[in-house]
C-alpha cells in the first residue's frame, strides 16, 4: 500500500518568516495530495489540495508544489502568523482506491 | 454548511468493556472512512466503505474491531473488547468520489 512520509516532525519559525514541510509518497499511481491543518483538540481541516496534473497551486500565502517524477511534494506558508500554529498533515490518494494515507504530521509553532 | 456528525464526543469505558461510535456522513457521499488519530500521530485508516461495502479494512483488527455501514448511509465502528492500547481519538471522514475528505469532530476514547 501507500506510504507517506513527511519531515520535519517539529518546525518552529518567527512570525513573518516561511515555512515549508515536505512529504515523499511511494505509489506512483496516486495522484491526489491533499494537506490538512490540525488545531488542538478539533478535527483536521483542508487548506489546500493539488492533483497531479498540477505541479503548482497557489491559494494567498500558502502554495504545494508537486514533483512526480521524485514524488513528492511540500507545503509552503509565507509571511506566517500566529494563527497558523497547528498540526499539519500531508496526504496521498491512489487512483482507483479512495484511500487517503496521511503523513505522520508537522507540528509548526509561529514565534511572534 | 453540511458536516460530518459524530457521536458521541467522548468516551470513556472499562477495558474489556463493549464500546460503539455513530457516524452520519455529508448527504450524498457515498465514501466513508474510520480513522484512528494516536495523541501527536497522524490519522490512520481502519476502514473505507463505499456505499454499503467495505473496500479497504486491510489495518482493521477484526478479532475486536468491527464496522458496518448497512443502508450505505451513516456509519457504526465497535470495540469489543476495549483495550488500553485503543485509547485515541476515533475520526470518521466522507468524501464524493475523488474529491476532497471532509472528517468529523471525532470521538475521543480512554479505556481505563
Amino acid at each position: 500500500g501507500e506510504n507517506v512520509e513527511q519531515h520535519p516532525s517539529t518546525l518552529s519559525v518567527q512570525e513573518g518568516d516561511s515555512a515549508v514541510i515536505k512529504c515523499t509518497y511511494s505509489d506512483s499511481a496516486s495522484n491526489y495530495f491533499p494537506w490538512y491543518k490540525q488545531e488542538l483538540g478539533k478535527r483536521p481541516q483542508l487548506i489546500i489540495d493539488i492533483r497531479s496534473n498540477v505541479g503548482e497551486k497557489k491559494d494567498q500565502r500558502i502554495a504545494v508544489t508537486l514533483n512526480k517524477t521524485a514524488k513528492h511534494f511540500s507545503l509552503h506558508i509565507t509571511e506566517t502568523q500566529p494563527e497558523d500554529s497547528a498540526v499539519y498533515f500531508c496526504a496521498a490518494r491512489g487512483a482507483g482506491s479512495y484511500q487517503l494515507t496521511f503523513g505522520k504530521g508537522t507540528k509548526l509553532s509561529v514565534i511572534p | 454548511e453540511a458536516e460530518v456528525a459524530q457521536s458521541p464526543r467522548y468516551k470513556i469505558t472499562e477495558k474489556s468493556q463493549a464500546v460503539a461510535f455513530w457516524c452520519d456522513p455529508i448527504s450524498g457521499h457515498a465514501t466513508l472512512y474510520w480513522y484512528r488519530q494516536i495523541l501527536g500521530q497522524g490519522p490512520e485508516l481502519l476502514v473505507q466503505f463505499q456505499d454499503e461495502s467495505v473496500v479497504d479494512d486491510s489495518q482493521l483488527p477484526k478479532d475486536r474491531f468491527s464496522a458496518e455501514r448497512l443502508k450505505g448511509v451513516d456509519s457504526t465502528l465497535k470495540i469489543q473488547p476495549a483495550e488500553l492500547g485503543d485509547s485515541a481519538m476515533y475520526l470518521c471522514a466522507s468524501s464524493l468520489g475523488t474529491a476532497e475528505a471532509f472528517f468529523g469532530q471525532g470521538t475521543r476514547l480512554t479505556v481505563v
